[in-house]
């Protein structure tokens, strides 16, 4: 079965400082990776999303990650964050064995406040 | 274009009931899949549905129950409530059978209490 840790439940930053989240998962095979966002009184929105090809993955609003196979690691970055970036923010993975419909199995969440 | 729709947008039920609740996915996709997400923790996988019939299911007992219709839309049923059922009930959609290649769009929720 998969998992997903992401490392702070809480992050409190100050606008402009440099983000980093991390997430981890356990699964031996191969997986598609997701960072979901959710801002307050908002739904669930997708950042970015890996399938294959290059590890490092761009996504909306200036944020990227990159996937380190050998980490098993998908850690979301943003150089200079923005008191709007405050959010809840989901790691999530999929296993494509079994064409991908055992659903997404999501991280705890790690709740971000920014401070302007 | 419109989102994925859910109703009600808030629920409250007392144990020992039965619930229903309703989804409707963006045009086009025909996929919709159920998550249960608890407060403090991430979404958790309930059923995924393609073309009406019943793709995926997560570690979760009978009690729950789901269908989807031809125009795509679907229900989750939850019968003999619990307190620990209170939860935001997640509906998503995508355009195929599986989110190898097309990410699941959410909607916004529905909240259901227990008590």
């Amino acid at each position: 079965a998969q998992s997903v840790s992401q490392h702070n439940h809480h992050v409190i930053l100050s606008e402009a400082a440099s983000l980093e989240l991390g997430c981890n998962y356990s699964y031996g095979g191969t997986v598609n990776l997701f960072w979901y966002v959710q801002y307050p009184g908002q739904h669930l929105q997708l950042l970015l999303k890996y399938f294959s090809g290059d590890p490092l993955v761009k996504g909306i609003k200036g944020f990227e990650a990159e996937f380190i196979k050998s980490k098993f690691s998908f850690n979301l970055r943003k150089p200079s964050v923005q008191w709007s970036d405050t959010a809840e923010y989901f790691c999530a993975v999929n296993a494509k064995s079994g064409g991908g419909a055992d659903g997404l199995t999501f991280g705890k969440g790690t709740h971000l406040i920014i401070q302007p | 274009d419109a989102g994925v729709t859910q109703s009600p947008t808030h629920l409250i039920k007392t144990r020992g009931q039965q619930v229903t609740l309703r989804c409707s996915p963006i045009s086009g996709h025909k996929s919709v899949s159920w998550y249960q997400q608890v407060l403090g923790q991430g979404p958790q996988f309930i059923f995924q549905y393609y073309e009406k019939e019943e793709r995926g299911r997560g570690n979760f007992p009978d009690r729950f129950s789901a269908r989807q219709f031809p125009n795509y839309s679907s229900e989750l049923n939850v019968n003999a409530l619990l307190l620990g059922d209170s939860a935001l009930y997640l509906c998503a959609s995508n355009p195929w059978s599986t989110v190898n290649n097309s990410p699941l769009h959410f909607g916004n929720g529905t909240r259901l209490t227990v008590t």
